[in-house]
C-alpha cells in the first residue's frame, strides 16, 4: 500500500526558501509509469499544481512558479524534494506530494500524501 | 492557460437523492488519442484529495458505482446517483491536457 509522507519546516520566513521532502513507501520511485508531483492549496482557495519529477530527474513546472521552483530525487532513499525560493505570504498553503500515473489511458494523480501546512511569516 | 470553471460552487444535498456537478474548460480537453484529459477529485474533511474519475468517465479503483463522469471537449459532468452522508466534501475537476489546472471546487454538504 503506497504511502507518501511529507516532511520539512512548517514555518518559513519571507524571502527565504521553503524546502519539503516526500518519502515514498510501498512503491519504488523508479517505477516507469509514474512521475511524482507537488500540489498546494492556499487557505480558502483551490488546488494549484507546482510541478512533477521523474526518477531520472526530468522535471515539469507550473510556469507561474518556474522561476522559483526546483525539484530533485534521491532514488537511494526513495524520496523526492521541493524547494521554493523567495517565499511570500502568498506561498502559505497546504503542500501535498502525489503520484502521477502516466500509463496509457491514465494520466492522473492517483495517490496523494497527507499534506502539510507551511506558513510564511516572520 | 486552460481555465476551469465549475457550477454550482455550493450544493446542499439530501441523502438518497441524486446530485450533479458541471465543469467547463476554456479549451477542448479532447486529445488526439480520443481521450478527454479531465479528472475528478474529492477532498473530504480532514483528508487529502482522492481520485474519483479519470479521463472523463473512468471510475478509479474502489470508487462506488454511484459516481459517474461524462462529457467531452469543454463540458463535463460528475453525477452521484444517490448521495450518501459520506460524500460530503469539496469536488474538483482538473484538466491534464496542458500541464494541470483545477476548477474552483464545489462544496457538497447535507441539507
Amino acid at each position: 500500500q503506497l504511502q507518501l509522507q511529507v516532511s520539512g519546516p512548517r514555518l518559513v520566513k519571507p524571502s527565504e526558501t521553503l524546502s519539503l521532502i516526500c518519502t515514498i513507501s510501498g512503491d519504488s520511485i523508479r517505477t516507469s509509469i509514474y512521475y511524482w508531483g507537488w500540489i498546494r492549496q492556499p487557505p480558502e482557495k483551490s488546488l494549484e499544481w507546482i510541478g512533477n519529477i521523474y526518477h531520472s530527474g526530468s522535471t515539469h513546472f507550473n510556469p507561474s512558479l518556474e522561476s522559483r521552483v526546483a525539484m530533485s530525487v534521491d532514488t537511494s532513499k526513495n524520496q523526492f524534494s521541493l524547494t521554493l525560493s523567495s517565499v511570500t505570504a502568498a506561498d502559505t498553503a497546504v503542500y501535498y506530494c502525489a503520484r502521477l500515473n502516466i500509463d496509457i489511458s491514465h494520466y492522473h494523480f492517483d495517490q496523494w500524501g497527507q499534506g502539510t501546512l507551511v506558513t510564511v511569516s516572520s | 492557460d486552460i481555465l476551469m470553471t465549475q457550477s454550482p460552487l455550493s450544493l446542499p444535498v439530501t441523502p438518497g437523492e441524486p446530485a450533479s456537478i458541471s465543469c467547463r474548460s476554456s479549451q477542448s480537453l479532447l486529445h488526439s488519442n480520443g481521450d478527454n484529459y479531465l479528472n475528478w477529485y474529492v477532498k473530504k474533511p480532514g483528508q487529502s484529495p482522492q481520485l474519483l474519475i479519470y479521463l472523463g468517465s473512468n471510475r478509479a479503483p474502489g470508487v462506488p458505482d454511484r459516481f459517474s463522469g461524462s462529457g467531452s471537449g469543454t463540458y463535463f459532468t460528475l453525477k452521484i446517483s444517490r448521495v450518501e452522508a459520506e460524500d460530503v466534501g469539496i469536488y474538483y475537476c482538473m484538466q491534464a491536457l496542458q500541464i494541470f489546472t483545477f476548477g474552483p471546487g464545489t462544496k457538497v454538504d447535507i441539507k
